[in-house]
C-alpha cells in the first residue's frame, strides 16, 4: 500500500538553529498538509497545499515557519529559528483531493528543540 | 469554529470485550468524518470514513456510525485484542478537518 514518506524521523537541535522537513505524498494525492501534534493533543494545521499552490497558512507562524511545494509533488517545512517551544510531532498527510477522500498520514518527525 | 470532542480520554478493558468510541462535534455542516488509530510516536492510520450521506461503515471488527442532526459519531470495536490497544482520534471535515484530542485505549491480556 502507497504510503506517505518523511523524514527525518527524529531531529534534535538546539534554539535558534535552523530545522527542515520532508514529505513526499502519495503518488497522485494533489492536497497536502502539514500537522503540528503536541503530545496527548490532536494534531493542528499549520498549512495545506492544493498542487503547488497555499490553500491556506492562516496557522503558520511565519515570522519563523515557511512551507514550499515548488513542482507539485513533495514539500519541505522550515522552521528558523527554532525555539523551545516548537518541540513537538509534526505530521504531513496527503489526500488524493481537498477534503471529501480520507486523509492519509506518514509518521511524522519528531522535534526536540534543547 | 468546529470543536470535536472524545470522551473518555482514556479507557481499560480486557480482552473480549466489545467497547464504544465516542466523538462529538459542534458543527453539524461537515462533509465527512474519519476515524484514525495511532500508535506511540507513529503517525495516524485511517481506519474508517463516513461521508455525510452515510450512516455507518463497517471494516472488519470496526464499525463507525454518524449522526450530524446530533453531532455525534461512535467507532464501535467488537472482540477487543490486545493489538487494538492506541488511541483513537476522529476527525470532522468542514471547510477542514478538525480533530480530537483522542480516546486512549489499552486492552488487557
Amino acid at each position: 500500500e502507497a504510503e506517505v514518506a518523511q523524514s527525518p524521523r527524529y531531529k534534535i537541535t538546539e534554539k535558534s538553529q535552523a530545522v527542515a522537513f520532508w514529505c513526499d505524498p502519495i503518488s497522485g494525492h494533489a492536497t497536502l498538509y502539514w500537522y503540528r501534534q503536541i503530545l496527548g493533543q490532536g494534531p493542528e494545521l499549520l498549512v495545506q497545499f492544493q498542487d503547488e499552490s497555499v490553500v491556506d497558512d492562516s496557522q503558520l507562524p511565519k515570522d519563523r515557519f515557511s512551507a514550499e511545494r515548488l513542482k507539485g509533488v513533495d514539500s519541505t517545512l522550515k522552521i528558523q529559528p527554532a525555539e523551545l517551544g516548537d518541540s513537538a510531532m509534526y505530521l504531513c498527510a496527503s489526500t488524493r483531493k481537498s477534503g471529501n477522500s480520507p486523509l492519509h498520514f506518514g509518521n511524522g518527525t519528531r522535534l526536540t528543540v534543547t | 469554529k468546529q470543536e470535536v470532542t472524545q470522551i473518555p480520554a482514556a479507557l481499560s478493558v480486557p480482552e473480549g470485550e466489545n467497547l464504544v468510541l465516542n466523538c462529538s462535534f459542534t458543527d453539524s455542516a461537515i462533509y465527512n468524518l474519519q476515524w484514525f488509530r495511532q500508535d506511540p510516536g507513529k503517525g495516524l492510520t485511517s481506519l474508517l470514513l463516513i461521508q455525510s450521506s452515510q450512516r455507518e461503515q463497517t471494516s472488519g471488527r470496526l464499525n463507525a456510525s454518524l449522526d450530524k442532526s446530533s453531532g455525534r459519531s461512535t467507532l464501535y470495536i467488537a472482540a477487543s485484542q490486545p493489538g487494538d490497544s492506541a488511541t483513537y482520534l476522529c476527525a470532522a471535515y468542514g471547510n477542514q478537518f478538525y480533530f480530537g484530542t483522542g480516546t486512549s485505549l489499552t486492552v488487557i491480556p
